[in-house]
């Protein structure tokens, strides 16, 4: 079975903490990917890579950077965590050349007070 | 620039009864479609998807979805509903940059 873990399903943090999310997936795939969900916004993309060391800013990257020092871990790190960045956030990964299909991990839901 | 419309946040729809989820897109050229479900605190699942040929897909857990592309709709569908069919509904589009768009949800709750 395919399978992308998230370290963390429930984090609690306060303003100003540094925070890590780590993701791993292990099918051996070149791109994975941070959203982060909420309700009524749906998914959004903050980040991906499409191979190590390499990374791509999405939609909404402001106050996230990440990391991709390995092909199978990819992380978002929260430098400076804020109360906004309160929500569920979802690592995806899938391999080059397919179609497309994300496959995703549980989910880390974060709150920071 | 791509653009994918969930129109209704919430749809109720008795056990047993049919059940649709619309999804409406826009997308320069060909269109990649996708429908993933979100059961409580769960990371997104796949269901199926519309890459080419025939305008009906089948799916997970019986699902199925009809592309139409005049209407340039994908809705979601499953001849009869189950309540553990209750949970949130994603579309989705490839866009350009060969990532996926989603759009906002829809909370679909089969009422036993």
């Amino acid at each position: 079975d395919v399978k992308v873990t998230q370290s963390s399903r429930y984090l609690v943090k306060r303003t100003g903490e540094k925070v890590f999310l780590e993701c791993v997936q292990d099918m051996d795939h070149e791109n994975m990917f941070w959203y982060r969900q909420d309700p009524g916004l749906g998914l959004r993309l903050i980040y991906f890579s499409y191979d190590v060391k390499m990374k791509e800013k999405g939609d909404i990257p402001e106050g996230y950077s990440v990391s991709r020092e390995k092909k199978e871990r990819f992380s978002l790190i929260l430098e400076s965590a804020s109360t906004n960045q309160t929500s569920m956030y979802l690592c995806a990964s899938r391999r080059t050349g397919g179609t497309g299909e994300l496959f995703f991990g549980e989910g880390s839901r974060l709150t920071v007070l | 620039a791509q653009s994918v419309a969930q129109p209704e946040d919430q749809v109720n729809v008795a056990e047993g009864n049919p059940l649709t989820v619309k999804c409406t897109y826009s997308v320069s050229g060909n269109p990649y479609l996708f429908w993933y479900v979100q059961y409580p605190n769960r990371g997104l699942q796949f269901l199926l998807k519309y890459i080419t040929g025939d305008n009906l897909v089948k799916g997970s857990y019986g699902f199925e979805a009809e592309f139409n592309k005049s209407q340039t709709s994908f809705h979601l569908k499953k001849p009869s509903a189950l309540v553990s069919d209750s949970a949130l509904y994603f579309c989705a589009v490839r866009d350009g940059a060969n990532n996926l768009f989603f759009g906002t949800g829809t909370r679909l709750t089969v009422i036993p």
